[in-house]
């Protein structure tokens, strides 16, 4: 069964200190990785797609990388506007394209 | 704005009932998927539809049942609600390609009283 496991639940941050979120995966075969940011109440928002290891993905203060188990979101300089939860998610080879997603990170960013 | 909409935002209403939530996707996508968002469950695929056709389906209760129309727009019904099923439902679009993104509406939030 595909399973994403995102770490740590909750982040708290002073506006400036870059951290990074980690999305754990176990997947029969992966087609992509998706990160997405969700403000409450709202719809998830689309952020990257990564499809390989290797592959890397910047916006803003944003970048988003990938390894064979594990994608990282680097947040550089944050700002209290990232305050948000990011959401990761699994798509798998072959079959549906339903998306697998983790349970999110909280972030908090204090001015 | 992902150019996905869904109405209601909010439905309120009693358990037994049955309700209706409705979803158009972006211009041109031809897939929709639905999902469901609790607060200890996360987002749950429920459902795909891929022009009309049911394509794939999640952890979707038999209380539950969903449709595409010819137009494209989307309908997700569910019925008997339980004090369970107050959730955030998703609906979201992609264009027909394997890794597509899929772009998420705002959301419907239905409380079962």
């Amino acid at each position: 069964e595909d399973q994403v496991t995102q770490s740590p639940e909750a982040l708290r941050l002073q506006e400036g200190e870059s951290s990074s979120l980690n999305c754990s995966y176990t997947v029969s075969g992966l087609r992509g990785l998706f990160w997405y940011r969700q403000d409450p109440g709202k719809g998830p928002e689309f952020l990257f797609t990564l499809y390989s290891a290797g592959e890397e993905k910047e916006k803003e203060r944003l970048k988003a990388t990938l390894t064979k188990k594990e994608s990282f979101l680097h947040i550089t300089a944050p700002k209290p506007e990232d305050s948000a939860t990011y959401l990761c998610a699994v798509q798998a080879r072959g079959g549906s394209e339903k998306l697998v997603f983790g349970k999110g990170t909280k972030l908090t960013v204090n001015p | 704005d992902s150019g996905v909409t869904q109405t209601p935002k909010h439905l309120i209403t009693a358990t037994g009932q049955r309700v209706t939530l409705r979803c158009s996707p972006r211009s041109g996508d031809l897939s929709v998927y639905w999902y469901q968002q609790s607060l200890d469950q996360g987002l749950q695929f429920l459902i795909q539809y891929y022009n009309g056709e049911e394509r794939a389906k999640g952890n979707i209760l038999e209380r539950f049942s969903a449709q595409q129309f010819p137009d494209l727009h989307s309908e997700l019904n569910l019925s008997s609600l339980e004090l369970g099923d107050s959730a955030l439902y998703f609906c979201a679009s992609s264009v027909e390609l394997a890794g597509a993104t899929q772009y998420f509406g705002p959301g419907t939030r239905l409380l079962v009283l």
